[in-house]
């Protein structure tokens, strides 16, 4: 099993900054197969970027994902309010496994 | 528009069983599998496996065998998960899943459901 693990546990930031999040994979995930996603409390998560670079329909430019092998990062142009919230990795180019999750919290 | 709608909050006892269902409507519902997804209070996503819409074939992830069902009635477009004898540990939200497309990530998901288990 290919295991995420995200840094930081929880990133402290005020609106206006900018939000670099990290995944670490346990061994090489495929670009292809490695993608982002939004959850704040009480909603389902929701896909920002997909092929490790690629956003999803509808998503802000702000957000943008980079990365390969076994290093994949999510950054956050300029924080909006509304993008305080819980953030996670899922590769599936193995079976499918979700990181552990980072909290982006109000500074 | 492609939606995933999944019944309300459960509060079962321990031993009990819980079949949840989600509901798809906006695109041909054999043509993608559906996911589930746990989320326990307070705790981060697990991918349980997911089911073949067509053919009806299940896979389950390790941890998510024997006691959890995954089925779906095609003609109410309509997938299920069932668990049974619950535990507490068993107390989450549970969340289905679509990909937009063959082995993508997760583009469409149900609002997920709550699951409670206590005596």
């Amino acid at each position: 099993e290919i295991v995420l693990t995200q840094s930081p546990g929880t990133l402290s930031l005020s609106p206006g900054e900018r939000a670099t999040l990290s995944c670490r994979a346990s061994q090489s995930v495929s670009s292809s197969y490695l993608g982002w996603y939004q959850q704040k409390l009480g909603q389902a998560p929701r896909l920002l970027i997909y092929g490790a670079s690629n956003r999803a329909t509808g998503i802000p430019d702000r957000f943008s994902g980079s990365g390969s092998g076994t290093d994949f990062t999510l950054t956050i142009g300029r924080l909006e309010p509304e993008d305080f919230a819980v953030y996670y990795c899922q590769q599936h180019g193995s079976s499918r496994t979700f990181g552990q999750g980072t909290k982006l919290e109000i500074k | 528009q492609v939606q995933l709608v999944q019944s309300g909050s459960e509060l079962k006892k321990p031993g009990a069983s819980v079949k949840v269902s989600c509901k798809a409507t906006g695109y041909i519902f054999t043509t993608y599998g559906i996911n589930w997804v746990r989320q326990a209070p307070g705790q981060g996503l697990e991918w349980m496996g997911w089911i073949n819409t067509n053919t009806g074939n299940p896979s389950y992830v390790q941890g998510f065998t024997g006691r959890f069902v995954f089925s779906v009635d095609t003609s109410v477009t309509t997938a299920y998960l069932q668990i049974n004898s619950l535990k507490p540990e068993d107390t989450a939200v549970y969340y289905c899943a679509r990909t937009l497309g063959p082995d993508q990530d997760f583009q469409y998901w149900g609002q997920g459901t709550l699951v409670t288990v206590s005596s």
